[in-house]
């Protein structure tokens, strides 16, 4: 396994455009986090899933955004009606909740450039 | 909520020269400690974690970290820093297993590495 992979790698939008991020997490990792990091800033915590339930949003998390993990594998992460402010790295992190450790390993990120 | 306060946002330290970066965080129970290092374009590595036992933690690429309670610190250190070791450096929090072990992250230290 070659670790958790997010696709596309950069982004670059017009404000007011919909944009869709793909995390693909270490396959049988059934706790999948997305972060967002703004410039300058540590990563905050968004949103998370065990397996496919969506177990909690962060405040951060307008109505714009939406996380869906279909069949607890891949999870895909939308913002509508993009605004400058959503410009950040988009961070996907994957676990296994068995794990006393409970280490997450992160994803490359998404760069998103809103416009 | 747990918090987590990196003081130092840059460190210049001379290659071969010792390094320290501070991290104090806030936390209602024992906490889960992690550092992370993140190179430019690249994701989050984590560099070593702290649950329980022994105070003083080993990790990867000579890395040590000191987990002090009294002083709600986990500082991380490095005898002989290498020009590789210049990187943006995190300290995080995990929430316990009822709030799904979500990172809180410190806002980070740049360090930059003199020849």
């Amino acid at each position: 396994d070659t670790g958790v992979s997010q696709d596309p790698r950069h982004k670059i939008t017009k404000r007011g455009q919909n944009v869709t991020f793909r995390c693909d997490p270490i396959s049988e990792h059934n706790r999948l986090y997305w972060y967002r990091q703004t410039l300058g800033q540590g990563p905050e915590f968004l949103t998370y899933f065990q397996n496919e339930a969506q177990l909690e949003k962060s405040r951060l998390l307008s109505d714009r955004f939406s996380a869906e993990r279909p069949k607890g594998s891949f999870s895909t992460l939308e913002i509508q009606r993009t605004e400058q402010g959503d410009s950040a790295m988009y961070l996907c992190a994957s676990s296994l909740v068995v794990d006393i450790n409970n280490e997450q390993f992160f994803g490359p990120g998404t760069r998103l450039t809103v416009l | 909520a747990q918090s987590v306060t990196q003081p130092d946002i840059h460190i210049t330290v001379s290659e071969g020269a010792s390094l320290e970066l501070r991290c104090n965080y806030s936390y209602g129970a024992t906490p889960y400690l992690f550092w992370y290092v993140q190179s430019p374009g690249q994701g989050l590595q984590l560099l070593l974690k702290y649950f329980s036992g022994d105070t003083l933690v080993q990790g990867i690429k000579g890395f040590e970290a000191e987990f002090k309670r009294s002083q709600s610190s986990f500082n991380l250190r490095k005898p002989s820093v290498h020009w590789s070791d210049a990187a943006e450096y995190f300290c995080a929090v995990a929430a316990g297993k009822a709030a799904g072990n979500k990172l809180t992250f410190g806002g980070g230290t740049r360090v930059l590495v003199k020849p």
